[in-house]
């Protein structure tokens, strides 16, 4: 198994360019998560999924969407790049325990973005 | 709203010395309460996990007490290891019982020198 896979591991943008980063599981987890990581602030989640075909906003989705048409991938969205989304953003995803609640986080490797 | 706070570091360590990276946390439910660990170049991994109050979670010689008192979860290790080195991260979730969203602290960066 390849766990949680991102793609791309490194961009730079120019401001107001767009693009898509690509999250992948292979676990049949029924959620997903993207997170931006800023020195000093910690992970601040900005959109996750409770399935296929559902999405909501996290801490900081101005900026961002985000897209969930298969179960096994989770797609984040920046329609016009600025320089505060310059980050390094994580994916991860969680399965449906047993008692109905979801299960271990479990992350990507990140994708590191500049804006310029 | 919840939220985490936990020591700023950086942390220097010698090898085999004892390691506390303490962490507090506001909620208003009964949160559960994790250590997550960032190596370099990686992303997180769950270190360890406490679901009630007076659980305690233990992994890898790191252990953490739920302690609702005094609402903290201070991650301890007896003997550091180079291998320790990385970023942890406490964090919770935004509902009781199973994993939620999670809310994180900032970080803790922990160097350990041989």
């Amino acid at each position: 198994n390849a766990g949680v896979t991102q793609t791309p591991k490194f961009r730079v943008l120019k401001t107001g360019q767009s693009m898509t980063l690509l999250c992948a599981q292979d676990m049949n987890h029924e959620y997903m998560y993207w997170y931006r990581q800023d020195p000093g602030m910690g992970l601040r989640l900005i959109h996750y999924s409770v399935g296929e075909g559902t999405t909501a906003k996290g801490e900081v989705p101005d900026g961002y969407n985000v897209s969930r048409l298969k179960k096994q991938n989770f797609l984040l969205g920046l329609e016009s790049a600025a320089p505060s989304q310059t980050s390094v953003y994580f994916c991860a995803s969680s399965y449906l325990d047993h008692s109905g609640g979801r299960g271990e986080q479990f992350f990507g490797p990140g994708t590191r973005l500049t804006v310029l | 709203g919840d939220s985490v706070t936990q020591m700023e570091g950086p942390v220097t360590l010698s090898e085999e010395a004892f390691l506390t990276i303490n962490c507090t946390y506001t909620a208003t439910g009964y949160p559960s309460l994790f250590w997550y660990v960032q190596y370099p170049g990686e992303g997180l991994q769950l270190l360890l996990k406490a679901t009630k109050a007076d659980d305690k979670g233990s992994n890898k010689g790191f252990e953490a007490t739920y302690r609702k008192e005094t609402t903290s979860f201070h991650l301890e290790k007896g003997s550091v290891q180079v291998s320790d080195s990385a970023v942890y991260f406490c964090a919770l979730s935004d509902y009781g019982g199973s994993q939620g969203n999670l809310i994180f602290g900032k970080g803790t960066k922990l160097s350990v020198k041989p």
